[in-house]
């Protein structure tokens, strides 16, 4: 089983639209979680980091279940800005390094 | 805002040479990481670095490659011989705290033929 997995997509979705993602992550001792963003040969800027409570910042809502290694990412009202790969990142307790997923990529369509 | 700059942008060296890929991270953090990005494929942990030495490393990461902190600025990846499946980008990072605050360079696409 791969450590992160993600839908690869791509998903194309119409300006406005709410559009989600779903990770799971395979080792129970992961502790903080992420989403990054990357742009096409661009390297990964962090989006946000999930909590466990869930997480708001303005369109974008992440949810992490830990009794299900679940994790989620919600875009609502889309825009064409949002147009890139969506990478689902975990790090492991006590290790420095973090584990990527093979990203979802999004494209808005106008 | 403080930013990790990495050179070249892109670097094009025969097989079997060697190539160092510089990064200078973000002047107060301690942890200095590098990745590698094969095109099509997921970001993948090389090293990470603490306290002027190797903190951890993957299996990708054995002889061929090594890291340096030359001074107090930059950090250095150097690949021995380099082989066609080096070819990537390669991604630094540095974060003040292991795990943490990550924040990553634009890259070095190595093109090796």
């Amino acid at each position: 089983r791969k450590e992160v997995e993600q839908d690869p997509g791509p998903f194309n979705v119409p300006e406005g639209a709410t559009v989600a993602f779903n990770c799971t992550y395979s080792n129970s001792a992961s502790q903080s979680f992420f989403w990054y963003r990357q742009d096409c040969r661009k390297e990964p800027k962090l989006l946000m980091s999930v909590y466990s409570s869930g997480n708001e910042d303005g369109r974008f809502t992440a949810q992490l279940n830990r009794a299900s290694q679940y994790i989620s990412l919600l875009i609502r009202d889309s825009k064409l800005s949002d147009s890139a790969t969506y990478l689902c990142v975990v790090n492991v307790f006590g290790n420095e390094k973090l584990t990527f997923g093979t990203g979802t990529r999004l494209t808005i369509i106008p | 805002e403080p930013e990790v700059t990495q050179t070249p942008s892109h670097q094009v060296t025969q097989m079997g040479q060697e190539v160092i890929l510089r990064c200078v991270p973000i002047s107060n953090h301690l942890y200095f990481y590098w990745y590698r990005q094969i095109l099509g494929q997921k970001v993948e942990f090389l090293v990470s670095f603490y306290n002027n030495e190797i903190s951890e490393k993957s299996e990708i990461f054995d002889d061929q490659f090594s890291v340096e902190r030359p001074d107090g600025s930059n950090f250095t990846l150097k690949i021995r011989s380099t082989k066609l499946e080096d070819s990537a980008m390669y991604f630094c990072a540095s974060s003040p705290t292991g795990g943490n605050g990550y924040t990553f360079g634009s890259g070095t696409r190595l093109t090796v033929v």
